[in-house]
């Protein structure tokens, strides 16, 4: 497929645990982006790549939350010990890298539930 | 945090009227954009408009952009059932790094 792919789709987990989240961009994208939308609420920027380092992760809620893009292809959103405040969908969004931030395509996102 | 405010948060409209939804943003920005997000769905790009434009038409869309309002507009003009979704829009802070800040959205509607 030529789009931004995440996985899973939806991870339900207990208070506590470990998760990791995929996303797989777009071939040729050097801009990757994770972003967090809680229920009825836009989405909110948690870190941004550019090739395999980490350009700007200002996002980050807390130490719990990190991410990684070892080959500046695919990244992975990892969550130690997991809270319910954490439950939300995880999008990911690729971009040709460009003087300003283009256009973002995005992934169908990564519903996480804590319970 | 978010930047922009989009206003309203929600409108319900018949099919064949215009919608128009509104944002405001609060710093420089290098551009514009809106996106569009079906429920349950990612987002999808609809247009962006660039600082030193002031409108920009893609198909049924109009985008406007006053800069020294530090707000935008969309129109969506002979609404159809299937424009019901949410939308968006992001800007790129001109002192902010390469990242979209997105605002609330708002949750259109449009009844056949």
């Amino acid at each position: 497929g030529a789009g931004v792919s995440q996985t899973p789709s939806n991870k339900v987990t207990e208070k506590g645990k470990y998760v990791e989240l995929r996303c797989d961009p777009i071939s040729g994208h050097t801009a990757l982006y994770w972003y967090r939308q809680s229920l009825g609420q836009g989405p909110e920027f948690l870190i941004y790549f550019q090739g395999t380092g980490a350009a700007d992760d200002s996002g980050l809620p807390n130490d719990r939350f990190f991410a990684v893009r070892p080959e500046g292809s695919v990244s992975t959103l990892k969550i130690q010990r997991t809270e319910r405040g954490d439950s939300a969908v995880y999008l990911c969004a690729s971009s040709l890298r460009g003087k300003n931030t283009g256009e973002l395509f995005f992934g169908e996102g990564s519903r996480l539930t804590v319970l | 945090s978010q930047q922009g405010e989009e206003d309203p948060q929600a409108l319900s409209i018949q099919e064949g009227e215009n919608a128009t939804m509104n944002c405001s943003y609060k710093t420089s920005i290098n551009n514009l954009q809106w996106y569009r997000q079906n429920s349950g769905r990612g987002l999808v790009h609809l247009i962006l408009i660039r600082s030193n434009e002031r409108e920009k038409h893609s198909g049924r869309l109009r985008v406007t952009l006053d800069t020294s309002k530090k707000s935008s507009s969309l129109l969506i003009t002979a609404s159809r059932a299937a424009d019901t979704a949410s939308y968006f829009c992001a800007t790129d802070e001109r002192n902010a790094g390469n990242m979209l800040t997105f605002g609330g959205g708002t949750r259109l509607m449009v009844k056949p």
